[in-house]
């Protein structure tokens, strides 16, 4: 079982709506990124978190440290917006990261 | 340089031969990670430095898979007798240490024929 799952697995949206994509993790963590994968394929960081939240533009990110789930949240999204979203969580007792397998989101006009 | 650079950026070759995939870090960036993602998956961790010292190889599928950081800065990683179920892209990231953000690379597509 994959120690970080996000849902959903795939988002279709039309412009202008607010999106929710949501990461849970069983471990104890020392900080949980947010990841954008382009459809070329590069690899962008949104937020890095270990507690409360963040926010970017139309990017907001939070994280509940007790409940073991963060949630990134886009408001007014854009076609521009579609892309993979992954969540990746480093353990506090290792130095790597572990990755979802990502949310695909789509935006349409 | 202004980003994590990888090279080649696209590599076939046969099975059984062995392969060295570069990766060239942020200037002064400590941290430095190699991944592997497969089509349609989320990145997988292979291991990571910490300056020169490879500090978690964990995620190295076997030992045909080997990673160095002579100097703390560029890092190879060198798959030897490849097999097609290499196949994948293969990603390097940096960060100015553990705890900071973390850049990648735009990979090595790797395609064992």
């Amino acid at each position: 079982k994959n120690e970080v799952e996000q849902s959903p697995q795939n988002l279709t949206a039309q412009e202008g709506e607010f999106i929710t994509i949501n990461c849970s993790y069983s471990v104890g963590i020392s900080a949980l990124h947010w990841l954008q994968q382009h459809p070329g394929g590069g690899i962008v960081s949104l937020f890095m978190l270990s507690s409360g939240k963040k926010k970017h533009g139309r990017l907001i990110a939070t994280i509940n440290i007790q409940e073991k789930h963060s949630s990134l949240h886009i408001t007014a999204s854009h076609p521009r917006d579609s892309a993979v979203y992954i969540c990746a969580v480093r353990s506090n007792s290792g130095y790597a990261l572990n990755f979802g397998k990502g949310t695909s989101l789509l935006v349409t006009p | 340089g202004a980003g994590v650079s990888q090279s080649p950026r696209y590599k076939v070759t046969k099975r059984g031969q062995d392969v060295a995939l570069r990766c060239d870090p942020i200037s002064g960036h400590v941290s430095l990670y190699w991944y592997r993602q497969a089509l349609g998956q989320g990145p997988e961790f292979l291991t990571y430095f910490n300056y020169e010292a490879q500090q978690d190889k964990s995620g190295l599928p076997n030992d045909r898979f080997s990673a160095e950081r002579p100097e703390g800065s560029i890092s190879t990683l060198t798959i030897q007798r490849t097999e097609q179920r290499d196949s994948a892209m293969y990603r390097c990231a940096s960060s100015l240490r553990v705890d900071r953000a973390v850049t990648f690379g735009s990979g090595t597509r790797l395609t064992v024929v």
